[in-house]
């Protein structure tokens, strides 16, 4: 069974510019989340999608949005990017249904911020 | 509000356990969860303990949970160069989806 994948691994952008990150979740799970990871931060957690719905955000600007396909697949948006939004980004995927919900995560996006 | 805690390094010799701890202020965290994460890698789930459970043993690894002081530890017994990573507690909440609040990180560096 293939695992989450997310695309690209790497980008560089610059101020101002706007960009979409891509997670494809492990065949059957309904839910994704996504992380931010920076050295000063740590992981913070964005929001989470199931079933194409937002069933959870976290404490971010408007400027970071995402939503998800009917194959579960979802995209995170960052738009007018700042410095600050240098980070790894970082997304899991899940069944969703179940109490633990063991969430297995993507192996990031770098986004590098000029 | 959550905030989990972490100490931000550990050392150890090949051979000897390591014991990563991690504190939560949390009361209705369900589920905890351990986490390692490689250089230039996301984070892989080690294992995890329902919060009704004091104690859980996979293989080389051990987690107790002190509920009481909202304590909990990660246990490798024969720590290899190979569990040199940075390693994550993580707690989810009764209800609140699938949120997850990180610990800080604790990088342990295995010396030969």
């Amino acid at each position: 069974k293939a695992g989450v994948t997310q695309t690209p691994r790497y980008l560089i952008k610059t101020r101002g510019q706007q960009v979409t990150l891509s997670c494809s979740p492990i065949s059957g799970h309904r839910s994704v989340s996504w992380y931010q990871q920076t050295p000063g931060q740590g992981l913070q957690f964005l929001f989470e999608y199931f079933s194409e719905t937002q069933r959870n955000k976290g404490n971010f600007p408007g400027r970071f949005s995402g939503r998800q396909f009917s194959n579960s697949r979802s995209e995170m948006n960052v738009s007018t990017l700042e410095l600050g939004d240098s980070a790894l980004y970082l997304c899991a995927s899940s069944l969703g249904g179940q109490q633990k919900n063991i969430q297995y995560f993507g192996a990031g996006t770098r986004l590098s911020v000029l | 509000g959550e905030d989990v805690e972490q100490s931000l390094f550990l050392s150890v010799r090949e051979g000897d356990s390591s014991v990563i701890n991690c504190t939560y202020t949390d009361s209705s965290s369900t589920y905890l969860y351990w986490y390692k994460q490689e250089p230039g890698a996301g984070l892989q789930l080690l294992t995890y303990i329902f919060s009704n459970m004091d104690m859980k043993q996979d293989q080389r690894l051990t987690v107790l949970l002190n509920k009481k002081d909202k304590h909990l530890s990660l246990r490798i017994a024969d720590t290899q160069t190979g569990d040199s990573a940075i390693y994550f507690c993580a707690e989810k909440e009764t209800g609140g989806g699938n949120k997850l609040t990180f610990g800080t990180g604790t990088q342990l560096k295995v010396e030969l």
